[in-house]
């Protein structure tokens, strides 16, 4: 079956322009989590939903990142007036249970950020 | 703060010998345990997980090793395989907020044949 997927691939913008990067998780998967993982970097988390619950944000560096997620499947994360050292690879991973225990969290191939 | 670290970003190994990869962690809260690997240009994908209540698991090549007071955890790859060359993270989650999980730098494994 199809995994998760991320668009674009790729993404270059200038300082200070808005971006929205996509993510669609595996059918069914009710967590959806986006991380960062900036050079040299672990994965840092970012957000957190899981179904109709209010989405953990705990991990979100500012005011300019947000994210959504409609109808319980595909999400947006939108960083307004993005700054260089927003350049990182963004990654989705989305999971069938909040069961962290015995969950397995499936990883799109990310989207590569650069900001001049 | 960094909770979870990968103090080795690198590693080489010879094919059909052991690989040892090594994270620590200062969270005494932190009691799940996963190794994820990843290729260039792809996510990571989950390669095996621990819980506190257990100091070792094993699925074939692969096996973690827990210990808890030194907060520290290995995954072994025995024996090691040229496929097997990628980058390793380890990640840790706490009891109180199992949905986020805390991931290491990563430590970029190379097998040669």
């Amino acid at each position: 079956g199809a995994g998760v997927s991320q668009s674009p691939s790729n993404k270059v913008t200038e300082k200070g322009k808005d971006v929205e990067l996509r993510c669609d998780p595996i059918s069914g998967h009710t967590a959806l989590y986006w991380y960062r993982q900036s050079l040299g970097q672990g994965l840092e988390f970012l957000i957190y939903f899981q179904g109709n619950s209010a989405p953990d944000k705990s991990g979100l560096p500012s005011d300019r990142f947000s994210a959504e997620r409609t109808g319980g499947s595909v999400s947006t994360l939108t960083i307004q007036r993005t700054q260089q050292e927003d350049s990182a690879v963004y990654l989705c991973a989305s999971s069938l249970t909040p069961q962290g225990y015995t969950d397995t969290q499936y990883f799109g191939p990310g989207t590569r950020l650069t900001v001049l | 703060d960094q909770q979870v670290k990968q103090n080795s970003p690198s590693l080489s190994v010879q094919e059909g010998r052991i690989s040892i990869l090594n994270c620590d962690y200062t969270n005494s809260m932190f009691d799940y345990f996963l190794w994820y690997k990843k290729y260039p240009a792809e996510g990571p994908t989950f390669l095996i997980s621990i819980s506190s209540i257990k100091d070792k698991n094993e699925d074939g090549r692969f096996t973690v090793f827990l210990n808890k007071s030194a907060k520290h955890l290995s995954l072994h790859i025995v024996p090691s395989q040229p496929g097997d060359s990628a980058v390793y993270f380890c990640a840790a989650s706490g009891r109180y907020n199992f949905n986020k999980f805390y991931f290491g730098s990563g430590t970029k494994l190379n097998v040669k044949p």
